[in-house]
């Protein structure tokens, strides 16, 4: 059964800070997502990795994709209070037909003034 | 373009009872996903549906059914309620399903379903 872990599941960082965060898995799969979820809200896309190496930036977000490894980062640079909020990894396992994602329990990261 | 709506936003029901909730997926989308994300939690796949056909399904009992219409947009029905079905419901539309496309799932606002 494929699963997916993210870490830490919580992070508090003040602004203008540097942090990293994981996300492994355990079975093969070449495709990751990361969601972004604001309180009470639903989920927004931020980054879709389809390829070992796979590296995309948005703004101070940056997220790349390890698929020997099975890791992917999200690197957060100079955090700002707008990055607050709860952020999820997802994994196609790709078996076939059965097309879903795995998701990891979330990231709730704080930035603090 | 018109995103994924949800409906109802908000739903209290009883133990026991039955729910329907609504989802019409993105224009262009063929394939819808429906998730359950408790309180803290990552969302957990329910099912799928492209092109009107069941293309996966999660650890859900049968209670948990869905289908979806010519136009794409579909229905979850959840029979015979529990309490840990108190959830927030997710629909999620893309394009692809069987193969190609990246499998890019863009959300609805979600379903708040309480039971009492």
């Amino acid at each position: 059964e494929l699963k997916v872990e993210q870490n830490p599941l919580f992070l508090s960082m003040q602004e203008g800070k540097n942090y990293t965060i994981y996300c492994n898995y355990s079975t093969t799969s070449d495709r990751l997502y990361w969601y972004r979820q604001d309180p009470g809200k639903s989920l927004e896309s931020l980054f879709v990795l389809l390829s070992n190496g796979a590296v995309k930036q948005e703004g101070r977000l940056m997220a790349s994709l390890d698929t020997k490894a099975r890791l992917s980062t999200l690197h957060i640079t100079a955090a700002v209070h707008d990055l607050s909020a709860t952020y999820f990894c997802a994994v196609d396992p790709n078996a076939g037909n059965n097309r879903k994602l795995i998701w990891g329990l979330g990231t709730s990261l704080a930035v603090n003034p | 373009e018109t995103g994924v709506t949800q409906s109802p936003t908000h739903l209290i029901k009883t133990r026991g009872q039955q729910v329907t909730l609504r989802c019409s997926s993105q224009s262009g989308h063929n394939t819808v996903s429906w998730y359950q994300q408790a309180l803290g939690q990552g969302p957990q796949f329910i099912f799928q549906y492209y092109r009107e056909e069941e293309n996966g399904r999660g650890n859900f009992p049968p209670r948990f059914s869905g289908l979806q219409f010519p136009n794409y947009s579909s229905e979850l029905n959840v029979n015979a309620l529990e309490l840990d079905d108190s959830a927030l419901y997710l629909c999620a539309s893309s394009l692809g399903g069987l193969a190609g496309g990246n499998n890019e799932q863009f959300f609805g606002p979600g379903t708040r379903l309480t039971v009492l």
